[in-house]
C-alpha cells in the first residue's frame, strides 16, 4: 500500500542548532514530494517541492529537503533553528504524472524549540 | 493574492445538526480541494472540484457530506447529521489546473460537534 511514514512525532532542538526531519514513502515509482507546514489553528504553507531534476531542493525560511531514492526517503533540514520555527511539519506526496493532486500526508512532526 | 479564505474559524454545533462551511480560493486558480484533519493527524483528502466539476471524492467522504462549487469559484461543504466522529479542522485549499502547480491552504474550519 501506499504510505507515508514520519518516524519522529515530536522533536526538542535548541534555538540555533541544527534540524533534520525525516520522511520515507512507500511508492510504486517516484512521487512528486512535498513538505508544508502548519501553526497551531493555521493551516498548512508550503515549504518547498521536489518533482525531479537536482535532489537537493532549496526552500522558504531556510529550509532544504534531499530526495534519495534509494531510501525513499525526502529529510528535511534546517543548519540553525529559530524560535520561530516552533511548529508542525509534514511531509506531503502525490503519485507523479497523476491527473489531480490528492495529496497524502504524513501524520506530522511537531517541533519544539528551547530557546 | 488574498490567500484561500474559509468561513467561519469555528464552528459548534449538536450532535446531529446540519453544518455549512464555505471556501473562496485563490481568484485565478480553478482547483479547488476540501481535507479533513483530526487531532494528531496529517491531513486527509476528502474531495477535489476542476471549476464546477466534482472529480474525485474520497471514500471517507460518507452520504452525510456533500461538497459543491457551482459557480466554479466559492465552494461549500454540508455535513448532515453531525456525529461526534466528524469533529476536526476542515481544509479547504486551491491551485492552478497546471502540472506541478502547488495548492494553498486556507487557515480552516474548526468544527466540535458536542
Amino acid at each position: 500500500a501506499q504510505s507515508v511514514t514520519q518516524p519522529d512525532i515530536h522533536i526538542t532542538v535548541s534555538e540555533g542548532a541544527s534540524l533534520e526531519l525525516r520522511c520515507n514513502y512507500s511508492y510504486g515509482a517516484t512521487p512528486y514530494l512535498f513538505w508544508y507546514v502548519q501553526s497551531p489553528g493555521q493551516g498548512l504553507q508550503l515549504l518547498l517541492k521536489y518533482f525531479s531534476g537536482d535532489t537537493l531542493v532549496q526552500g522558504i525560511k531556510g529550509f532544504e529537503a534531499e530526495f534519495k531514492r534509494s531510501q525513499s526517503s525526502f529529510n528535511l533540514r534546517k543548519p540553525s533553528v529559530h524560535w520561530s520555527d516552533a511548529a508542525e511539519y509534514f511531509c506531503a506526496v502525490v503519485p507523479s504524472g497523476a491527473g489531480s493532486y490528492q495529496l497524502t500526508f504524513g501524520k506530522g512532526t511537531k517541533l519544539s524549540v528551547i530557546p | 493574492d488574498t490567500g484561500v479564505s474559509q468561513d467561519p474559524r469555528h464552528k459548534i454545533t449538536k450532535r446531529g445538526q446540519n453544518v455549512t462551511f464555505r471556501c473562496d480560493p485563490i481568484s485565478e486558480h480553478n482547483r479547488l480541494y476540501w481535507y479533513r484533519q483530526t487531532l494528531g493527524q496529517g491531513p486527509e483528502f476528502l474531495t477535489y472540484f476542476q471549476n464546477e466539476a466534482q472529480l474525485e471524492k474520497s471514500r471517507l467522504l460518507s452520504d452525510r457530506f456533500s461538497a459543491e462549487r457551482p459557480k466554479g469559484s466559492f465552494s461549500t461543504l454540508e455535513i448532515q447529521r453531525t456525529e461526534q466522529g466528524d469533529s476536526a479542522m476542515y481544509l479547504c485549499a486551491s491551485s492552478l489546473a497546471v502540472q506541478n502547480s502547488p495548492l494553498h491552504f486556507g487557515n480552516g474550519t474548526r468544527l466540535t460537534v458536542t
